[in-house]
């Protein structure tokens, strides 16, 4: 079965913290996005990870790739109360027809 | 360069009516698929394409139908609506995987079945 597992599904945090979000993946796969959605709105492209050991960072946000884990992790630096959003990973799995598959989600509150 | 269009962005419809969600996207990619989206539950696959005349179930296919004629449109089938199908529909569009692309996804369609 094809499963893409996210925790937390929820984060309260201060602002000016340090967290961190996972994504785990039940089989193969090299290619994994990330993805933002505020309130009532459509998913934003944060990140694509194409390979194993991929890093991306863009502002206080920093994604990695483990495809040995079967892991991904989303990084948030200093939080600030504009990344209070929902943030989901997606997983393509290639030897299984390429179909992408989604995570629950991580609700991402920050505290002013 | 308008992206990902999905029409209607609100629909209420009657259980046991029909209607086709619409997608088209004018940037080219091979890859199309609609989710839909409920609350806890994230997004869930309904059907996917890897290019025109090629569609495939994902996860919650049950209930709807898809066709890809062409590289730009990939509309949603609701054959016959049930409450069960009340959420937001998103249509989703990329180059293929191997091309490094992303998704870029339409602005969501909300359906309330009555």
């Amino acid at each position: 079965e094809l499963k893409v597992e996210q925790n937390p599904l929820f984060l309260s945090m201060q602002e000016g913290k340090n967290y961190t979000i996972y994504c785990n993946y039940s089989t193969t796969s090299d290619r994994l996005y990330w993805y933002r959605q505020d309130p009532g709105k459509s998913l934003e492209s944060l990140f694509v990870l194409l390979s194993n050991g991929a890093v991306k960072q863009e502002g206080r946000l920093m994604a990695s790739l483990d495809t040995k884990a079967r892991l991904s992790t989303l990084h948030i630096t200093a939080a600030v109360h504009d990344l209070s959003a929902t943030y989901f990973c997606a997983v393509v799995f290639l030897n299984r027809d390429d179909k992408i598959i989604f995570g629950k989600g991580t609700r991402l509150h920050i505290l002013p | 360069n308008a992206g990902v269009t999905q029409t209607p962005k609100f629909q209420v419809l009657k259980t046991g009516q029909s209607m086709t969600l619409q997608c088209a996207q004018d940037m080219n990619h091979e890859y199309m698929s609609w989710y839909r989206q409920d609350p806890g539950m994230g997004l869930r696959l309904i059907h996917y394409s890897v290019g025109a005349g090629i569609t495939d179930q994902g996860e919650v296919p049950n209930g709807y139908n898809v066709s890809r004629s062409t590289t730009e449109d990939f509309p949603l089938r609701l054959l016959s609506a049930a409450p069960s199908q009340t959420s937001v529909y998103f249509c989703a569009s990329s180059f293929s995987y191997d091309r490094g692309g992303g998704y870029t996804f339409g602005s969501g369609t909300r359906l309330t079945v009555v």
